[in-house]
């Protein structure tokens, strides 16, 4: 089946700990994004990339980081410099970054700090 | 700033009934209006997008939804709703910045009751 997968569905950080959130498509997709989903607030864009080894800062791009080594992978890494990381995540990616094109999402990972 | 507006936190509606599901958007330019559905820790999936031409568009799962470009709208609409149309409901719009990324609104969450 052609998808986006996250893993993994739960994850639980230590404070001060490095995370890494996967991401993986099998759509051929160019552009990837992360989302960060808090209640009553919809999503907000963290990074995204338009192509292999290029990716750009979103609105809330502090404390995270990214890379994109291969087309069907965009891991984000949520650092201990992340003040508050609790949240869903939720990975998109779409064919090309053309405005009528719908995202497609994964299933989302739920970080919880403890 | 580019965004949408979903004014009602939450909608309740009977099964059977019609429901409607609010946004407002305001941007520059022609948009690119999206609908998405999201069940409980889990990811988004598309219902329907308008890009163009005719202001009803048509989507998944008996969902339509209705473009006026005068009131800046774009309303989520279903004849006879559903008790597993219970969700939260986004309404989002492309921009042309961070590679067409996708703004949301809040949010709105359809209580279908039998």
């Amino acid at each position: 089946d052609g998808g986006i997968t996250q893993s993994p569905k739960y994850l639980f950080r230590k404070e001060g700990q490095n995370v890494t959130l996967s991401c993986e498509q099998n759509l051929n997709h160019d552009a990837m994004y992360w989302y960060r989903q808090d209640p009553g607030q919809g999503l907000r864009l963290i990074y995204y990339s338009q192509i292999v080894n290029d990716f750009q800062k979103g609105d809330i791009a502090e404390g995270y980081s990214v890379s994109r080594e291969k087309k069907e992978s965009f891991p984000l890494t949520v650092t201990s410099a992340q003040k508050n990381p609790t949240a869903f995540y939720l990975c998109a990616s779409s064919i090309v970054t053309v405005g009528n094109t719908e995202a497609f999402f994964g299933q989302g990972t739920r970080l919880t700090v403890v | 700033a580019q965004s949408v507006a979903q004014p009602e936190d939450q909608v309740n509606v009977a099964e059977g009934n019609p429901l409607t599901v609010k946004c407002t958007y305001s941007v520059s330019g022609n948009p690119y209006l999206f609908w998405y559905v999201q069940y409980p820790n889990r990811g988004l999936q598309f219902l329907l997008k308008y890009i163009t031409g005719d202001n009803l568009v048509k989507g998944s799962y008996g969902f339509e939804a209705e473009f006026n470009k005068s009131q800046t709208s774009f309303h989520l609409k279903k004849p006879s709703a559903l008790v597993s149309d219970s969700a939260l409901y986004f309404c989002a719009v492309r921009v042309r910045e961070y590679g067409n990324k996708l703004v949301f609104g809040a949010g709105t969450i359809l209580r279908v009751k039998s």
